[in-house]
């Protein structure tokens, strides 16, 4: 199993630009997140999704959109990407969000804004 | 005053050598979580507790509610346990389940 897929892994964007980060499970889970992670800090939670249909900010949410496609699919968009978004993206997957069951992670996007 | 604090930040040891990472926390917590990131960047659950101790391998995880305070131990380290080891706890509160992460220790195994 692929587990969690997320797409691209490195993406440079000038100043203003948008730009999709996607993310894909396959583990039928219900529960999908997207963290940052950013030097000296830990993984932050920008938004999630507790199960199909519905979408909640996380810690950090500002400058960041999502939308939960399917069970399968979380996106996360900027609409106008700027320096200080610039981080490494992780999207995460879980059974449901408020067991302690493991959270599932993808590989990560690295993502510069110019 | 972070809610989640790991130490130490860096970590070299010797191959063969017995490892321990520590992380403290503030909060009530329903579980704590340690996930290794390799060094390409991917993160990985090694263990979820929420008493006692857990052993997978040559990693054993411990924690100590009373305290507030968790361990993971790695035996006979190996350079291929060369990682960021990160801990990570869910709140008990409502609306506070969220999980909150350290900083990560990141730990390298000479050969």
């Amino acid at each position: 199993n692929a587990g969690v897929t997320q797409t691209p892994k490195f993406q440079v964007l000038k100043t203003g630009q948008s730009m999709t980060l996607q993310c894909a499970q396959d583990m039928n889970h219900n529960s999908m997140y997207w963290y940052r992670q950013d030097p000296g800090m830990g993984l932050r939670l920008i938004y999630y999704s507790a199960s199909e249909g519905t979408t909640d900010k996380g810690e950090v949410p500002n400058g960041y959109n999502v939308s939960r496609l399917n069970k399968r699919e979380f996106s996360l968009r900027l609409e106008s990407a700027a320096p200080s978004q610039t981080s490494v993206y992780f999207c995460a997957s879980s059974e449901w969000q408020h067991s302690n069951q493991p959270q599932h992670f993808g590989d990560g996007t690295r993502l510069s804004i110019l | 005053k972070n809610e989640v604090e790991q130490s130490p930040q860096n970590l070299t040891a010797q191959e063969g050598e017995f490892i321990t990472i520590n992380c403290s926390y503030s909060v009530g917590i329903s579980a704590l979580h340690w996930l290794q990131q390799h060094p390409g960047g991917g993160i990985v659950s090694l263990f979820m507790l929420s008493s006692g101790k857990k052993k997978h391998g040559r990693l054993i995880a411990t924690i100590n509610i009373q305290e507030k305070h968790s361990s993971l131990h790695i035996t006979a380290s190996h350079p291929r346990d060369s990682a960021v080891y990160i801990c990570a706890v869910r709140g008990t509160n409502f609306g506070n389940e969220k999980l909150t992460f350290g900083t990560g220790t990141r730990l390298t195994i000479i050969p």
